[in-house]
């Protein structure tokens, strides 16, 4: 596609469910990252994938959160048993593999923990 | 302290005046990044610099690699560039984890 496409675009669930994001990133971006923005904060890193090299998982803030990618495809970001303070906009980024590459954010997605 | 500092944090004017937001690091890096994000919530990539001075438009980023510090003028500054503002680096060879300042939120007033 034209550009990074993430879904759903907002999510409402209960205390305790499992959820699922998913960021399409543009062809050829070999670099995703994830990020969380928390309402009237800044964004914070969570996971970063560079191709087939092992991804940068630093920024996930507990073993709830997990996020896979295939070489260059898809990625999902998978919260277990979210609690309140998961609620957040979750924003996916894709560059090139070039350093010089310049970032492409999706439109996010809202998620709200009830 | 934080690894990006950005100024200031609030940042209101009039319409047509001339608009610098800051932003200081403390990490060595390979680029720096200047993101606009709208009351929406998209956010778009202004500039991507390593060195010297962009230009686009009304938009001018500068970095001065020694002393750490980049900034973001606006000229002619108009209500649609009320936004938040936000610095971002890449550190490292290879730079991989982003590291983003708290951002600047901008109000241009008619």
């Amino acid at each position: 596609g034209a550009g990074v496409s993430q879904s759903p675009s907002n999510k409402v669930t209960e205390k305790g469910k499992d959820v699922e994001l998913r960021c399409d990133p543009i062809s050829g971006h070999t670099a995703l990252y994830w990020y969380r923005q928390r309402l009237g904060q800044g964004l914070e890193f969570l996971i970063y994938f560079q191709g087939n090299s092992a991804p940068d998982k630093s920024g996930l803030p507990s073993d709830r959160f997990s996020a896979e990618r295939t070489g260059e495809s898809v990625s999902t970001l998978t919260i277990q048993r979210t609690q309140q303070e998961d609620s957040a906009v979750y924003l996916c980024a894709t560059r090139t593999r070039m350093w010089y590459g310049e970032l492409f954010f999706g439109e996010g997605s809202r998620l709200t923990v009830l | 302290k934080n690894e990006v500092e950005q100024s200031p944090q609030n940042l209101t004017a009039q319409e047509g005046e001339f608009i610098t937001i800051n932003c200081s690091y403390s990490v060595g890096i390979s680029a720096l990044h200047w993101l606009q994000q709208h009351p929406g919530g998209g956010i778009v990539s202004l500039f991507m610099l390593s060195s010297g001075k962009k230009k686009h438009g009304r938009l001018i980023a500068t970095i001065n690699i020694q002393e750490k510090h980049s900034s973001l003028h606006i000229t002619a500054s108009h209500p649609r560039d009320s936004a938040v503002y936000i610095c971002a680096v890449r550190s490292g060879q290879g730079a991989q984890k982003l590291v983003f300042g708290q951002g600047t939120r901008l109000t241009i007033n008619p």
